[in-house]
C-alpha cells in the first residue's frame, strides 16, 4: 500500500539547477518525511514536517507542504552532483495507521557536473 | 556514535534454510523496525515494535518472524526462506514512541538472495 506518490518518478539535471520533486498522497497526515538515498544504502532524513505548517528550510532544502491539495514538495537549490540519490516521502495518518510510516516509491535525482 | 547495525550486509541463502538478520541500535531508542525494498514498489514495512515484548505487523509480513527482547535488538527471522524473499532489507529505529513525529535512523542494508 502506498500513501506516498513521488513525481517525477527520474529527474537529471546540470549542476548549479534547482531540483524539484512532489509528493501527493491519499489520505489526511499529522506528518510527512522526506529521506534521501544513495544508492543501495540506507536511507537519511531530510526534513519532517507537520500537518500545521506549510514550509520548512534547512540549508539547501525547502519543503512545502499543502494539506488541501494532499501534496508536497522538495526543492533542492544550488544542486551539487553530491545530491545524486532517491529521494522518498514518507507520511503517516489515518491510511498507514499512527504508528507507521508509508514511503513512496521515490524519485531518482542525477546531477551532472 | 549513533547508529543502527545490521548483520550481515550480504547473504546468499537456499530456499528453507532458516535465517536471522541482526539489527541493533545503541541510542536506546523505543520504536524499531523492518523494511524491505524492492525496485519500483519504495520501502515497504514487514514488522515493527514499539517497545519490548511489543511488536505488529507492518504491510507485508507473510514468511517472517521478529522478536525484541531488548530494546537495543531487534532481529529479523525468515524460517522458510524463498525467492520472492529476495530484496534489500532496512532496520530502522526512532526515537519516539511514534514513528511518525521523529525522524527514523536507518541501517546500511542486508541484501539478501535467495536461490
Amino acid at each position: 500500500s502506498q500513501q506516498g506518490e513521488e513525481d517525477p518518478q527520474a529527474l537529471s539535471i546540470q549542476e548549479g539547477e534547482n531540483a524539484t520533486m512532489n509528493c501527493s498522497y491519499k489520505t489526511s497526515i499529522n506528518n510527512l518525511q522526506w529521506y534521501r538515498q544513495n544508492s543501495g544504502r540506507g536511507l537519511v532524513h531530510l526534513i519532517l514536517i507537520r500537518s500545521n505548517e506549510r514550509e520548512k528550510h534547512s540549508g539547501r532544502l525547502r519543503v512545502t507542504l499543502d494539506t488541501s491539495k494532499k501534496s508536497s514538495s522538495l526543492l533542492i537549490t544550488a544542486s551539487r552532483a553530491a545530491d545524486t540519490a532517491s529521494y522518498f516521502c514518507a507520511t503517516d495518518g489515518s491510511y498507514g495507521g499512527y504508528n507507521k510510516l508509508i514511503f513512496g516509491a521515490g524519485t531518482r535525482l542525477a546531477v551532472h557536473p | 556514535e549513533a547508529q543502527v547495525t545490521q548483520n550481515p550486509r550480504y547473504l546468499i541463502t537456499v530456499t528453507g534454510k532458516k535465517l536471522t538478520v541482526t539489527c541493533s541500535q545503541n541510542m536506546n531508542h523505543e520504536y524499531m523496525s523492518w523494511y524491505r525494498q524492492d525496485p519500483g514498489l519504495g520501502l515497504r514495512q514487514i514488522y515493527y515494535s514499539m517497545n519490548v515484548e511489543v511488536t505488529d505487523k507492518g504491510d507485508v509480513p507473510e514468511g517472517y518472524k521478529v522478536s525484541r527482547k531488548e530494546k537495543r535488538n531487534f532481529p529479523l527471522i525468515l524460517e522458510s526462506p524463498s525467492p520472492n524473499q529476495t530484496s534489500l532489507y532496512f532496520c530502522a529505529s526512532t526515537a519516539g514512541p511514534s514513528v511518525a513525529a521523529y525522524e527514523q535512523y536507518f541501517g546500511p542494508g542486508t541484501r539478501l538472495t535467495v536461490t
